[in-house]
């Protein structure tokens, strides 16, 4: 089973920052990332798929990137419905495996 | 738009069986792979099992193999999830969800279904 660190667990932003979150895969899983979005009460919102692909309707602020064991989902500017927990996902190897997640709360 | 509507939840006790259902519209269901992945309270995710889009294959995690099986109804647009021996550790809300292109990426979520495991 392929584990996937995301670290921190929290990370405190401002409005209008830049946040970077971190994924980390303990084997090489090529460019089968996918990131998550979820918030309070709600189920997880796909936001980019293989690395660096943006899903439908997903904003520009929002970019991946990364390949093999590293990989980062990268907030260019922090809007208020942004403040959520990010989940990363590997879909190279079965069982599929999810990241315990990063909370991005305000500061 | 896809809708994938959840449901079959509940309270039940250890070693009780329950049956999710999981509607789906607004996609030709049978073109697409789904899951079952689930969420303890207050923890992160976790997959739990996945079947092609003609039903011929399933998967499961490790921690529900055997006591769960996944199937699908596409005359109905329905995914099944048959819950045996279950136990307080599969308490979590559970979420189906289609497979982009049928690959391991979750594209649409259901609103999540949740049972506990208790006495």
């Amino acid at each position: 089973e392929i584990v996937l660190t995301q670290s921190p667990a929290t990370l405190s932003f401002s409005p209008g920052e830049r946040a970077t979150l971190s994924c980390r895969a303990g084997q090489s899983v090529s460019i089968y990332v996918t990131w998550y979005q979820q918030k309070p009460g709600q189920a997880p919102r796909l936001l980019i798929y293989d690395a660096s692909n943006r899903a439908t309707g997903i904003p520009a602020r929002f970019s991946g990137s990364g390949s093999g064991t590293d990989f980062t989902l990268t907030i260019s500017s922090l809007e208020p419905e942004d403040f959520a927990v990010y989940y990363c996902q590997q879909r190279s190897n079965w069982p599929l495996t999810f990241g315990g997640g990063t909370r991005v709360e305000i500061k | 738009e896809v809708q994938l509507l959840g449901s079959g939840g509940g309270l039940v006790q250890p070693g009780g069986s329950l049956r999710l259902s999981c509607a789906a519209s607004g996609l030709t269901f049978s073109n697409y792979a789904m899951s079952w992945v689930r969420q303890a309270p207050g923890k992160g995710l976790e997959w739990v099992s996945a079947i092609s889009g003609s039903g011929g294959r399933t998967d499961y995690a490790d921690s529900v193999k055997g006591r769960f099986t996944i199937s699908r109804d596409n005359s109905k647009n329905t995914l099944y999830l048959q819950m045996n021996s279950l136990r307080a550790e599969d308490t979590a809300v559970y979420y189906c969800a289609n497979q982009k292109d049928s690959s391991g990426t979750f594209d649409n979520w259901g609103q999540g279904t949740l049972v506990t495991v208790s006495s």
